[in-house]
């Protein structure tokens, strides 16, 4: 029972290269969420995905895309990196919000760094 | 911005101490959880209290929820060394759709 999986789970970049983060889950989630965790910030929403076939931004979406691929699979791409993309990020899933959100459940992160 | 915002940001007890964390937040919510990060890992949910909700127990969990005053607070009775983690609140704002919105947590150290 994997739950969320995260690759990589370490990567370094240099300046202006890109990249695609991948992640999966096998519990049958219709959510899927991608955030980046900074030190004395806390977790902070990139994008999101409420259902397979939608897409939105989220509160720090500049510089980044994302695809949701399939019910299970959704990936996050840096398309030219920057050093203030230095992060750990990590992908989430929950089931489908009706009234109310429910848990997430939440890999264990890709550390990534861009000199 | 931070919706959630967690006091205090760093707590450090004896073993079999009990820990109080608490978080404040700005709007209207459905819902606030909590969450457990220990170092190098991904959050963990720990419990979800609702808004019509004022108090919520698992294990040696308590959550209180004071609606009124827009403040939650988790007690960890009877800690263990186990229990060192960092700590998140998350709330569901009422207009947030599919959204939760995340506190800057609380770095729990239970000493041996």
């Amino acid at each position: 029972n994997a739950g969320v999986t995260q690759t990589p789970k370490f990567q370094v970049l240099k300046t202006g290269q890109s990249m695609t983060l991948q992640c999966a889950q096998d519990m049958n989630h219709n959510s899927m969420y991608w955030y980046r965790q900074d030190p004395g910030m806390g977790l902070r929403l990139i994008y999101y995905s409420a259902s397979e076939g939608t897409t939105d931004k989220g509160e720090v979406p500049n510089g980044y895309n994302v695809s949701r691929l399939n019910k299970r699979e959704f990936s996050l791409r840096l398309e030219s990196a920057a050093p203030s993309q230095t992060s750990v990020y990590f992908c989430a899933s929950s089931e489908r919000v009706i009234l109310y959100n429910q848990p997430q459940h939440f890999g264990d992160g890709t550390r990534l760094s861009i000199l | 911005s931070q919706q959630g915002e967690e006091d205090p940001q760093a707590l450090s007890i004896q073993e079999g101490e009990n820990a109080t964390m608490n978080c404040s937040y700005k709007t209207s919510i459905n819902n606030l959880q909590w969450y457990r990060q220990n170092s190098g890992r991904g959050l963990v949910h720990l419990i979800l209290i609702r808004s019509n909700e004022r108090e919520k127990h698992s294990g040696r969990l308590r959550v209180t929820l004071d609606t009124s005053k827009k403040s939650s607070s988790l007690l960890i009775t009877a800690s263990r060394a186990a229990d060192t983690a960092s700590y998140f609140c998350a709330t569901d704002e009422e207009t947030s759709g599919s959204r939760l919105t995340f506190g800057e947590g609380t770095q729990l150290t239970v000493n041996p």
